[in-house]
This record gives C-alpha cells, sequence and structure tokens, in this order.
C-alpha cells in the first residue's frame, strides 16, 4: 500500500527541540522529492520545507529558514524534519508529502501523511 | 513571496447548485497551480495540478482553469461530499504557497 506516516511529534517547551519522521511505503522513495507542509488549528496551510530525492538540494520557508533542518534515509525510505528553537508559533500539525511526479523538485503533492502534531508551550 | 488571494472566504451553496471558486497570485505562476480539498479530519487530497489537470479519480463535475495570475475551481453540481475547504497552491517559484482557502458550506 502506498502511504506515508508521521511520528515524532508532541509537545515541547518554548526553545525546545523535536525530531519529525515520515515513514514511507508503496512507492521507489528516493525518486520522489518530499516536502512538510504544516496546519495551525482552525488555520490554513502553511508550506515548511521541501527536498529533493536523492537529498541534496532543499528549501526552507522564510519562517522556518535558519531552525528547522529537512533530511531524508533513502535506505530507511524515511523523511525527516528537525526542528530546534521552537517558538508558539511553530505549533501545529504537521504533514509529510509526496510530489506527484519524479524528476524536479518543486510541484503539487498527490500523497499525504496523516500528520503529527506539534504543541510549543510552557 | 508569491501571495496566493482565495475568494470568496466561505460560500454557502445547495446540493446540485454549481460552486466557482477563485484563486489569485500575486504574479505570474503561468500553469503551475494545484487545487486540494480538505476535509475536516483529514489531510488534504490533490484535485488538480498544472492549473487543470485532474487527479487520478477526481469526479468530472471538478474542473479547474485558469493560468498567469488567475484560477478557478468550479464543481458544477455539488454533491453532499464536496462541501470542504479547498486550498490552492503555487509552485512556479520557492517559496511554495497556499492560498488562505475557501469553504464550502451546505446552505
Amino acid at each position: 500500500e502506498v502511504q506515508l506516516e508521521e511520528s515524532g511529534g508532541g509537545l515541547v517547551q518554548p526553545g525546545g527541540s523535536l525530531r519529525l519522521s515520515c515513514g514511507a511505503s508503496g512507492f521507489t522513495f528516493s525518486n520522489y522529492a518530499m516536502t512538510w507542509v504544516r496546519q495551525a488549528p482552525g488555520k490554513g496551510l502553511e508550506w515548511v520545507a521541501a527536498i529533493s530525492g536523492s537529498g541534496y538540494r532543499t528549501y526552507y520557508g522564510d519562517s522556518v529558514k535558519g531552525h528547522f533542518i529537512i533530511s531524508r534515509d533513502n535506505r530507511r525510505n524515511t523523511l525527516y524534519l528537525q526542528m530546534t528553537s521552537l517558538r508558539v508559533e511553530d505549533s501545529a500539525l504537521y504533514y509529510c508529502a509526496k510530489r506527484i511526479y519524479g524528476g524536479d523538485d518543486s510541484g503539487s503533492f498527490d500523497l499525504w501523511g496523516q500528520g503529527t502534531m506539534v504543541t510549543v508551550s510552557s | 513571496e508569491i501571495v496566493m488571494t482565495q475568494s470568496p472566504v466561505t460560500l454557502s451553496l445547495s446540493p446540485g447548485e454549481r460552486a466557482t471558486l477563485s484563486c489569485r497570485a500575486s504574479q505570474s505562476v503561468g500553469y503551475n497551480l494545484a487545487w486540494y480539498q480538505q476535509k475536516p479530519g483529514q489531510p488534504p487530497r490533490l484535485l488538480f495540478f498544472g492549473a487543470s489537470t485532474r487527479a487520478t479519480g477526481l469526479p468530472a463535475r471538478f474542473s479547474g482553469s485558469g493560468s498567469g495570475t488567475e484560477f478557478t475551481l468550479t464543481i458544477s453540481s455539488l454533491q453532499s461530499e464536496d462541501f470542504a475547504l479547498y486550498f490552492c497552491q503555487q509552485y512556479y517559484n520557492w517559496p511554495l504557497t497556499f492560498g488562505g482557502g475557501t469553504k464550502v458550506e451546505i446552505k
């Protein structure tokens, strides 16, 4: 079955760190760029970061640049998001998603996980 | 950053009616525009990419159109399962950006 499954969310204090994981199955993971998108409760979608299929190219939204790092392990079919210096405004449901086609890094996303919740609060 | 603006914020319609959702980009994105549908408690579902290319399995009552800065998602005859949130997303350049969303609700 083609699917993505996020994990690693939780409650963390401001200034803390957290690492999210996204396990992929049912497709050739290394062929596809991947992305993280977040959604605060009751709000819209915010693109966070993306990474090429090889992992050599990464892209970040302005609000997370310098304190989040996206990476991937193609041997383990897993995508990561290392989050540091967390702020209250980083609280959201974090989705990982797969680019619809291989090749380019940018694009639309045809497969999404169910998300993992991150709450930053003291 | 390209700003995506969706209108209206809320669309109140009855089943069987036609829904027209708008998405405007602050600068041209060509045809690099996707539409997503999101229902409560679920992740987004891709509806269209390339502004008008239908995703796998999408019913024919949905259509996407536009290019440049103006885009439209049309649902020709609303079914009960179509009442949901809809987002547009540009992928012309980085950072990728989403519109604020349009909620299609039952009147």
